[in-house]
C-alpha cells in the first residue's frame, strides 16, 4: 500500500471562501489524481498529473485548480467555494510502470 | 472508449453464504481490471487486479475475482461472507493513459 495523506479530512466553510485540500505521498509516485465523489456515488476524475509541472483536467469539469510543484505534493484549490462544491475529494497516486492506483482517505468538504 | 458496468446497485447475502458482485467491461485491447472497496467515510482500498495470466485472481480479505474474456466479465467473489464485508464495491478499468474509470458501485449488505 502507498502512503497517501489528505488534509483536512473534514471541512465546513462558508460560501465564497478560498480553500486548499492537501495531498501528499511518500512513495515517490509520479502519477497523481484527484477524484470527486458524492456520498455513496460513483467517482469522477477531475484532475491528474504525470509529474512535476504536469497537470491535466479530468473527465468531469471542475472549477477547482491543481498544481504539482513537487513530486510528493498535489494540492487542489477552490478560489471561491459554493454549496455545489460540497462533496468528497479523493487523492490517488501510482508509480512509474505501476499498475495499481492507491487512494488516500479522502477530504469531505461541506460549503454552507 | 473504456468502460465498466456494475448492473446491481445492491447485493444482499447472509453471513456464511458465498457472495458475488458483478462487473462487465468494454475495452479495446487487453483490459487492466481492478476491484476496490470503500467503507463509510473512508477512501478506496485496493482489493485485487487482473493484468494478465491466470483468470482467477486472489486478493485481500479472502476475495477473489474471475476474469472471463468471452463474457467480458470480472466478477468479485468470496466463498463465505462476513458482516464486516458490508461496504461499497467498485470495479474499475485502467485506460491507456493510466487513468481509472470506475463503475457506479455496488453496495454489499451482509446480514447476520
Amino acid at each position: 500500500e502507498a502512503d497517501i495523506y489528505q488534509t483536512p479530512r473534514y471541512l465546513v466553510i462558508g460560501t465564497g471562501k478560498k480553500i486548499t485540500l492537501e495531498c501528499s505521498q511518500t512513495m515517490g509516485h509520479d502519477k497523481m489524481y484527484w477524484y470527486q465523489q458524492d456520498p455513496g456515488m460513483e467517482l469522477h476524475l477531475i484532475h491528474y498529473s504525470y509529474g512535476v509541472n504536469s497537470t491535466e483536467k479530468g473527465d468531469l469539469s471542475s472549477e477547482s485548480t491543481v498544481s504539482r510543484i513537487r513530486t510528493e505534493h498535489f494540492p487542489l484549490t477552490l478560489e471561491s467555494a459554493r454549496p455545489s462544491h460540497t462533496s468528497q475529494y479523493l487523492c490517488a497516486s501510482s508509480s512509474p510502470g505501476g499498475n495499481t492506483i492507491y487512494f488516500g482517505e479522502g477530504s469531505w468538504l461541506t460549503v454552507v | 472508449a473504456q468502460s465498466v458496468a456494475q448492473p446491481e446497485d445492491q447485493v444482499n447475502v447472509a453471513e456464511g453464504n458465498p457472495l458475488t458482485v458483478k462487473c462487465t467491461y468494454s475495452v479495446s485491447g487487453n483490459p487492466y481490471l481492478f476491484w476496490y472497496v470503500q467503507y463509510p467515510n473512508r477512501g478506496l482500498q485496493f482489493l485485487l487486479k487482473y493484468i494478465t495470466g491466470d483468470n482467477l485472481v486472489k486478493g485481500s480479505y479472502g476475495f477473489e475475482a474471475e476474469f472471463n474474456k468471452s463474457q467480458t466479465s470480472f466478477h468479485l467473489k468470496k466463498p463465505s461472507a462476513l458482516v464486516s464485508d458490508s461496504a461499497l464495491y467498485f470495479c474499475a478499468v485502467r485506460d491507456f493513459t493510466d487513468k481509472l474509470i470506475f463503475g457506479t458501485g455496488t453496495r454489499l449488505q451482509v446480514f447476520p
